[in-house]
């Protein structure tokens, strides 16, 4: 089956900086690739992601990328502010609806 | 926070009893999911159902058993065969209609079995 691993598992950066998270999956028939942001307490939440024939994916302060030759893709984001401060997953998903989510980065965001 | 909603927020149960959590959805999808999450392993997935009165193990299915009677419900029953059943329990729905597509989860159970 579909393996998503998922790094760092913390990031730490100061206001304004950009924080990048990498995953890389192991089934290349995965075809969706969405980023989940869950605040402390709360459901996850989607907030960007791409299809297999897409490369690069932007909504505002907000990329993922994705190169399918090597199997991994990419959450950037920029000009980060203290409410981005959260754990972000990734998953990756096939035709038949199943996604299989990375083990999580906890990003906090230093004003 | 409509749409997808889990009852109820925190359960406590004693070793040794099966307990049961509801998962209720009206966004009319055919799609739903059960998911567990433990500190620093992210979201595992246990039992997923693609359409009515059919579901599938997902890849921790062991002490746990679903039911898929309606459209709109899918609830997870923990039983007394799950080694550590402390946990959040968190439920999700989608489309489905035979494309992976975006999952929206529901505000999750926490259970505490002592």
């Amino acid at each position: 089956g579909e393996n998503v691993e998922q790094h760092p598992s913390t990031l730490s950066v100061q206001e304004g900086d950009s924080a990048v998270i990498k995953c890389t999956y192991s089934d290349s028939a995965s075809n969706y690739f969405p980023w989940y942001k869950q605040e402390l307490g709360k459901r996850p939440q989607l907030i960007i992601d791409i299809r297999s024939n897409v490369g690069e994916k932007k909504d505002q302060r907000i990329a993922v990328t994705l190169n399918k030759t090597a199997k991994h893709f990419s959450l950037h984001i920029t000009e980060t502010q203290p409410e981005d401060s959260a754990v972000y997953f990734c998953a990756g998903g096939t035709s038949y609806g199943k996604l299989t989510f990375g083990q999580g980065t906890i990003l906090t965001v230093h004003p | 926070d409509g749409g997808i909603t889990q009852s109820p927020k925190y359960l406590f149960r004693k070793e040794g009893q099966n307990v049961t959590l509801s998962c209720e959805q009206n966004l009319n999808h055919d799609a739903m999911y059960w998911y567990r999450q433990d500190p620093g392993q992210g979201l595992r997935l246990i039992y997923y159902s693609q359409i009515v009165n059919d579901f599938q193990k997902g890849d921790i299915a062991e002490g746990y058993s679903v039911s898929r009677e309606k459209k709109e419900s899918f609830p997870l029953t923990v039983t007394s065969a799950q080694k550590n059943p402390t946990a959040f329990y968190l439920c999700a729905s989608s489309s489905g209609q035979g494309r992976v597509d975006e999952q929206y989860f529901g505000p999750g159970t926490r259970l505490t079995v002592t």
